[in-house]
């Protein structure tokens, strides 16, 4: 079946550093998105980008943030100058056909910053 | 803003029992209601879908849609030791292509 998948699993940086989180959507899927879950907190929407640009983003989303899809499979986001509050479960998802809005999650990339 | 409130628990039953997860949205506009289960340490995993009023079965588990009350439930039938984890509800806001979440309900079945 196919899924969603996300490198790295947990990644450990130092505050002020910038991290790239990587994403490998499911591949008839359009919609692509960051979701993010701070330790104990809700599922966060971040940013959603269909046809190379972003279509909704949040307000938590500001110019730290970035996402791109630098060639036809992976979905990016970065994080630059990173704070301690960006450490979270960050998760991909893409949606699925059929206008269902069900939206398919990777396993998540764990961000720790130090 | 668009909210999507659920009771946090813990809920607990015992094994073999009927577990009932409930859930409140704001936006009347709504089209779409997702449950998605997440063990600890991991991804949301989509188990029900619901887009009508009514009710829906799969399996063991029944999602309920009342529009008009802006309320959606989950029943799980004969609930098992393995159904212990974070029942999280999700919303499609209207006009919009992403999810709004709930904070969860914890689940825990007793055996």
């Amino acid at each position: 079946e196919p899924e969603v998948t996300q490198t790295p699993s947990h990644q450990v940086t130092q505050m002020g550093q910038e991290v790239i989180l990587r994403c490998v959507p499911i591949s008839n899927h359009l919609y692509f998105y960051w979701y993010r879950q701070i330790l104990g907190q809700k599922v966060e929407f971040l940013v959603s980008f269909y046809n190379n640009e972003i279509s909704e983003k949040s307000e938590i989303f500001d110019d730290q943030f970035s996402v791109e899809r630098p060639d036809g499979s992976n979905f990016t986001l970065k994080i630059r100058s990173t704070k301690l509050e960006d450490s979270a479960m960050y998760f991909c998802a893409s949606l699925g056909g059929g206008n269902t809005g069900e939206l398919f999650f990777g396993e998540g990339s764990r961000l720790t910053v130090l | 803003q668009k909210e999507v409130e659920q009771n946090s628990g813990p809920l607990s039953v015992p094994e073999g029992a009927i577990a009932s997860l409930n859930c409140t949205y704001s936006d009347r506009g709504s089209q779409s209601f997702f449950w998605y289960r997440q063990y600890s340490g991991k991804s949301p995993e989509l188990i029900m879908s619901i887009y009508s009023n009514g009710d829906k079965e799969d399996g063991r588990f029944t999602a309920q849609l009342n529009k008009a009350s802006q309320y959606v439930s989950l029943l799980i039938r004969d609930s098992q030791p393995s159904d212990s984890a974070t029942y999280l509800c999700a919303v499609n806001p209207q006009a919009a292509r992403q999810l709004t979440f709930g904070s969860g309900t914890q689940l825990t079945v007793l055996p």
